[in-house]
């Protein structure tokens, strides 16, 4: 059983590009969630998206991000014109359907985004 | 804001035991704690998790006090490869994974 994929590995984009971030969850997993760590910092919960909804995204920036996690294919993490304070890793995590108990959460390689 | 808190950072000789101790007093009866660990800036490995009872695993304890206030991840062994950020998390079906800045573990040889 593959873990959660994420590609590309690294990205690199001048700023006023767009980058698109992928996440193929574990099989069997429909939850899926991004979070974004800073250099030196934590990491900070971005959105949680089921298959085709967006459950909560109270961690995502106003404005420039999207998420989409589309009935077939992997779950996809968009920021349009990217500025420099974008430059971080960010890691996709997936969770299986609730059994009974809390489900934890399986992360990606990540993705390093740096924005020239 | 992380419902955990826990030391910056500890030393281990390696081959001794680790004890990474996390306090989270305002956790409630449905929460769960769950340590996971970075190595370097890889992505997050689960270790462990648990409600009430102690636990065990091939990796790690985890021993959570009888008001659940507080627990305290315990590696056996260390080996070197265990140097990595550990983060001690409170968390139930639904929730989001809120991560604190964790306890940095240098197992030194």
């Amino acid at each position: 059983n593959a873990g959660v994929m994420q590609n590309p590995r690294h990205l690199v984009r001048r700023r006023g590009q767009e980058a698109r971030l992928r996440c193929s969850p574990m099989k069997g997993h429909s939850h899926v969630y991004w979070y974004r760590q800073l250099p030196e910092e934590g990491l900070k919960f971005m959105v949680y998206l089921q298959k085709e909804n967006i459950i909560d995204e109270s961690g995502m920036p106003k404005e420039r991000f999207s998420a989409e996690f589309p009935k077939e294919g992997p779950s996809i993490l968009r920021i349009q014109q990217v500025v420099r304070g974008d430059s971080a890793a960010y890691f996709c995590a997936s969770s299986p359907p609730w059994s009974g108990g809390p489900g934890e959460q399986f992360f990606g390689p990540g993705t390093r985004l740096t924005v020239l | 804001d992380a419902k955990t808190t826990q030391p910056t950072s500890m030393d281990c000789a390696e081959g001794r035991a680790a004890n990474l101790p996390c306090n989270h007093s305002t956790i409630s009866g449905n929460e769960y704690v769950y340590w996971y660990r970075q190595i370097h800036s890889q992505g997050p490995q689960y270790i462990i998790h648990g409600l009430k009872n102690n636990e065990t695993n091939e990796m790690a304890s985890l021993i959570i006090t009888e008001d659940r206030k507080s627990s305290t991840l315990i590696l056996p062994h260390a080996t070197l490869r265990d140097t990595a950020v550990y983060y001690c998390i409170v968390y139930n079906y639904g929730q989001n994974f809120v991560f604190g800045p964790g306890t940095r573990l240098s197992v030194l040889p």
